[in-house]
């Protein structure tokens, strides 16, 4: 079955560490995505990128890092400079330039 | 920033009844999407409607768009235990940066 793997499910981060979060897609997409999002709220824009090597910053990119060297993966790097990393984080992926947005199951990342 | 702003915030109804939900946006769009969210997992879109279109339907949904008060409802009839979730509209130009509003909780009483 085609579709979005996020992992792991729940992610510790130590003061001064860096994580990564992974995001794999078989759906063929060009597009790829990553949120943010605390409790109650909605969704902020983190990076996304369109095609393979390249990749553009959203709202709230400071203290995060991406790689697209692959179609399939899309990884999130929370850096240490992410002084309140917390939150769930979701991956999306679409055909570039055509809606809808599909997307995994989310990584929980808390502070130890 | 969040481009749509969702109200109310949290909507509570018996099953059988029908929900509405409503989202304003600040920019222009050309195309305004809604999202479904269970606790704890990813989103699931649920339909889209373009800028030139005012009504739309899909099963026991009913969107609708005005773009001159730049404002969106999401209408789910009959409704059942399985809604409960909160619903996100998000609007944008084409896919590039859809911007997502603060969502509605939406319970459905049994």
């Amino acid at each position: 079955d085609g579709g979005i793997t996020q992992s792991p499910k729940y992610l510790f981060r130590k003061e001064g560490q860096n994580v990564t979060l992974s995001c794999e897609q078989n759906l063929n997409h060009d597009a790829m995505y990553w949120y943010r999002q605390d409790p109650g709220q909605g969704l902020r824009l983190i990076y996304y990128s369109q095609i393979v090597n390249d990749f553009q910053k959203g709202d709230i990119a400071e203290g995060y890092s991406v790689s697209r060297e692959k179609k399939e993966s899309f990884p999130l790097t929370v850096t240490s400079a992410q002084k309140n990393p917390t939150a769930f984080y979701l991956c999306a992926s679409s055909t570039a330039g055509r809606e809808p947005q599909h997307f995994g199951d989310g990584t929980r990342l808390s502070i130890l | 920033s969040q481009q749509g702003e969702e109200d109310p915030q949290a909507l509570s109804i018996q099953e059988g009844e029908n929900a509405t939900m409503n989202c304003s946006y600040k920019t222009s769009i050309n195309n305004l999407q809604w999202y479904r969210q269970n606790s704890g997992r990813g989103l699931v879109h649920l339909i889209l409607i373009r800028s030139n279109e005012r009504e739309k339907h899909s099963g026991r949904l009913r969107v609708t768009l005005d773009t001159s008060k730049k404002s969106s409802s999401l209408l789910i009839t009959a409704s059942r235990a399985a809604d409960t979730a909160s619903y996100f509209c998000a609007g944008g130009f084409g896919n590039e940066k859809l911007t997502f509003g603060t969502g509605t909780r939406l319970t459905i009483i049994p």
